[in-house]
């Protein structure tokens, strides 16, 4: 089946400096998945970041990006500099092209910024 | 702006217990879906629905089941509740069941089974 991996559980990061979350993907169906990352603050429901449903773009919401690789299978978030405010839980996820709506989603990684 | 509500947020249980979890979106979305996550782990899928009536079988299925009573509402039922499922429970809705339609999440509601 599909599978998403997130290599950092937690990451810990100064105020200002430079972010990127690795993510990696596995899609066993036939074309290319459409990928997202969704984002949890503390005490609220996952909300969603960013998406690119087509190889090769790039996405891009509130100073965070992430471009499709569908050469690397990846698709690693990255902020040039984060916020106290960005500590939060950064899930990657893909749905496949059965178009059920079934999301696959990464281990989730823990940002932490420092002031 | 989407909604999606969870009841209770936290709930804690006996072995063997009955547990009714509660979802409601008043975003006049057809589809709904119930997740579960486990400590450092990501969600995944129990059941999902696609309308008033309609349930379809997630990737984790063994152990609940579910009901969608009405387009607002849909149930997660444990009716012999064990310590496996203390998890964190996450309920979602979406206006679309295509590949790339937004899933808006409810809060959600930490289990814990004892």
């Amino acid at each position: 089946g599909d599978s998403v991996t997130q290599t950092e559980g937690q990451v810990t990061v100064s105020e200002s400096k430079s972010l990127i979350i690795n993510c990696t993907y596995s899609a066993t169906s036939i074309g290319y998945p459409n990928l997202f990352w969704y984002v949890r603050y503390p005490g609220e429901g996952l909300q969603l970041l960013l998406k690119v449903i087509t190889a090769g773009q790039k996405g891009s919401s509130r100073g965070f990006e992430a471009t499709y690789n569908k050469e690397a299978t990846s698709f690693h978030l990255q902020k040039a500099s984060v916020q106290e405010s960005d500590s939060a839980v950064y899930y990657c996820a893909l749905s496949d092209n059965t178009n059920t709506g079934k999301l696959t989603f990464g281990d989730g990684t823990v940002l932490t910024v420092k002031p | 702006e989407a909604a999606v509500t969870q009841s209770p947020r936290n709930k804690v249980t006996v072995t063997g217990g009955n547990v009714t979890l509660s979802c409601r979106q008043t975003n006049s979305h057809n589809y709904m879906y119930w997740y579960r996550q486990d400590t450092g782990h990501g969600l995944r899928l129990i059941h999902y629905s696609y309308g008033a009536g309609n349930l379809q079988i997630g990737d984790v299925p063994d152990g609940y089941k579910a009901t969608r009573t009405t387009q607002e509402d849909f149930f997660l039922l444990l009716e012999l509740a064990s310590p496996s499922q203390t998890s964190l429970y996450f309920c979602a809705s979406s206006e679309d069941w295509g590949n790339y339609a937004e899933q808006f999440f409810g809060p959600g509601t930490r289990l814990t089974v004892l």
